[in-house]
C-alpha cells in the first residue's frame, strides 16, 4: 500500500454515460498527477496539480475530460459522454515538491474503466 | 526529455541476478535516470534513480555508464515477486511539473 487511494477500482459503463473517479493522495503531498494506461502500453501523462491549481494538461485530455482538486487534497477525474476508446486504467500519483535531484511519485492501484 | 530504449522482455532464474539494460543515448547533462516497475494489476512503483554515479538501495543497484548513454538496473537476487514490467525513464530536472514519460518497458519474468 503506497498510501494513494483510488476509487472505484473497477467501473463498467455504457457508451455515452458520464463517470467520475476519485484519488486520495498521500496527505502531505502537494503534487497530484493523473495518467492513463491502455493494455500493453506504459502509462501516459494526462494532467497534474500543484495544490489546487491545475498546471498542465496533456493533449490527450480532450474537452470531455475534466479534473479538479478543490481543496488541494483529493482529486476527481470526470469523463463525460464516454466512448469505447476511453476504456483504460486511470492511475493517480502524488509527490512532494520535486527537486532537481528527487522526483519520486507514489501511485495508486488505479481505476479500470470499461466502456461497453 | 530524452528517449529510452529497453528490450521488450527478459527471463531470469529465481535467486540469480537480473540485469535490465536501458539505452538513453540522447541524454543531456542535467537529466536523471529513473527506474519504476509495475507488478500486474498495480500502479507503478519507484525503484531507484541517479545522475551519473552508481546508486544502490534496498531494492536494487543502478549502474550508469561513464558517458551516461546507457544504464543497467540490477536486482541482485531475483524472486518470483520481482516479476513485473520495468520502466527506465529519463527526466529533465526542469521537466514541466515533473511528469513521468513512460515507454513500453521490459517485462521481466522470474522463473523458479
Amino acid at each position: 500500500d503506497t498510501g494513494v487511494s483510488q476509487n472505484p477500482r473497477h467501473k463498467i459503463t455504457k457508451r455515452g454515460q458520464n463517470v467520475t473517479f476519485r484519488c486520495d493522495p498521500i496527505s502531505e503531498h502537494n503534487r497530484l498527477y493523473w495518467y492513463r494506461q491502455t493494455l500493453g502500453q506504459g502509462p501516459e501523462f494526462l494532467t497534474y496539480f500543484q495544490n489546487e491549481a491545475q498546471l498542465e494538461k496533456s493533449r490527450l485530455l480532450s474537452d470531455r475530460f475534466s479534473a479538479e482538486r478543490p481543496k488541494g487534497s483529493f482529486s476527481t477525474l470526470e469523463i463525460q459522454r464516454t466512448e469505447q476508446g476511453d476504456s483504460a486504467m486511470y492511475l493517480c500519483a502524488s509527490s512532494s515538491q520535486p527537486t532537481i535531484a528527487k522526483n519520486i511519485q507514489y501511485f495508486g492501484a488505479g481505476t479500470r474503466l470499461s466502456v461497453l | 526529455d530524452a528517449k529510452t530504449t529497453q528490450p521488450p522482455s527478459m527471463d531470469c532464474a529465481e535467486g540469480r541476478a537480473a540485469n535490465l539494460p536501458c539505452n538513453h543515448s540522447t541524454i543531456s547533462g542535467n537529466e536523471y535516470v529513473y527506474w519504476y516497475r509495475q507488478i500486474h494489476s498495480q500502479g507503478p512503483q519507484y525503484i531507484i534513480h541517479g545522475l551519473k554515479n552508481n546508486e544502490t538501495n534496498e531494492m536494487a543497484s543502478l549502474i550508469i555508464t561513464e558517458d551516461r548513454k546507457s544504464s543497467t538496473l540490477i536486482l541482485p537476487h531475483a524472486t518470483l515477486r520481482d516479476t513485473a514490467v520495468y520502466y527506465c525513464i529519463v527526466s529533465h530536472r526542469d521537466n514541466q511539473g515533473g511528469k513521468l514519460i513512460f515507454g513500453q518497458g521490459t517485462e521481466l519474468s522470474v522463473k523458479p
